[in-house]
């Protein structure tokens, strides 16, 4: 079973509107962190923003925001103002507490990724 | 700063062919991993490693080796390249010890094996 869905193979967005790319999640865990990396043209992997399990609080990186949903297990990334930049692949990952006394050992799991589209 | 050094950035095999895809990074990073990306597929995790001398398989590690003789460096081997490994790999560490640690990763290799 995929353990980060991305359901959203492609996004359009209009330049300056906000816009939400989504990524549910599958875990046993309790202890878990969640990320969105963005990936432009060029081909590099830019990390965006980090959402922990037991953090209260959605986070926020300037024009990110992470609407953490945990019941629910969804983790969709908002970018709010849209610009031309933003056009790129964006990921979610996920990573999960392993090992003894639940340390992580680094390991990401992907989704199959979104590409947002910015029009002017 | 020179975090994640991939290399190289393009490489054309012929089937049957081996090579090795290079890493290093210099931030003392515990915990390195190749992961290979496809069209519609994100990223899967190939082979791991959370520590010098220490490594593991991920996802889809068949075709590939690797070794982790320091701390710096985690060289992903293709032995006898097929037209199914034709993608595009990258490099990342990260540290091994918190949740929340950002993983960095090299520009990538795109390889293509004919």
């Amino acid at each position: 079973a995929q353990k980060i869905t991305q359901t959203q193979p492609g996004m359009f967005v209009q330049e300056k509107e906000a816009v939400t790319l989504d990524c549910t999640y599958d875990t046993s865990d309790q202890s878990y962190g969640l990320f969105w990396y963005k990936q432009p043209s060029s081909g590099e992997m830019i990390f965006l923003i980090y959402q922990g399990s037991y953090d209260e609080q959605n986070a926020t990186e300037g024009r990110y925001s992470l609407n953490f949903q945990k019941a629910r297990k969804s983790a969709n990334l908002v970018i709010s103002a849209s610009q031309l930049g933003d056009s790129a692949m964006y990921f979610c990952a996920m990573r999960e507490a392993k090992g003894a006394g639940g340390t992580s050992y680094g390991k990401l799991t992907f989704g199959q990724g979104t590409i947002l589209t910015v029009h002017p | 700063n020179a975090g994640v050094t991939q290399t190289p950035k393009f490489q054309v095999l012929k089937t049957g062919q081996s090579m090795t895809l290079q890493c290093a990074q210099d931030m003392n990073h515990e915990y390195m991993s190749w992961y290979r990306q496809d069209p519609g597929m994100g990223l899967r995790l190939i082979h791991y490693s959370v520590g010098a001398g220490i490594t593991d398989q991920g996802e889809v590690p068949n075709g590939y080796n690797v070794s982790r003789s320091t701390t710096e460096d985690f060289p992903l081997r293709l032995l006898s390249a097929a037209p199914s490994q034709t993608s595009v790999y990258f490099c990342a560490s990260s540290y091994a010890s918190a949740l929340n640690t950002e993983a960095f990763f090299g520009q990538g290799t795109r390889l293509t094996v004919v």
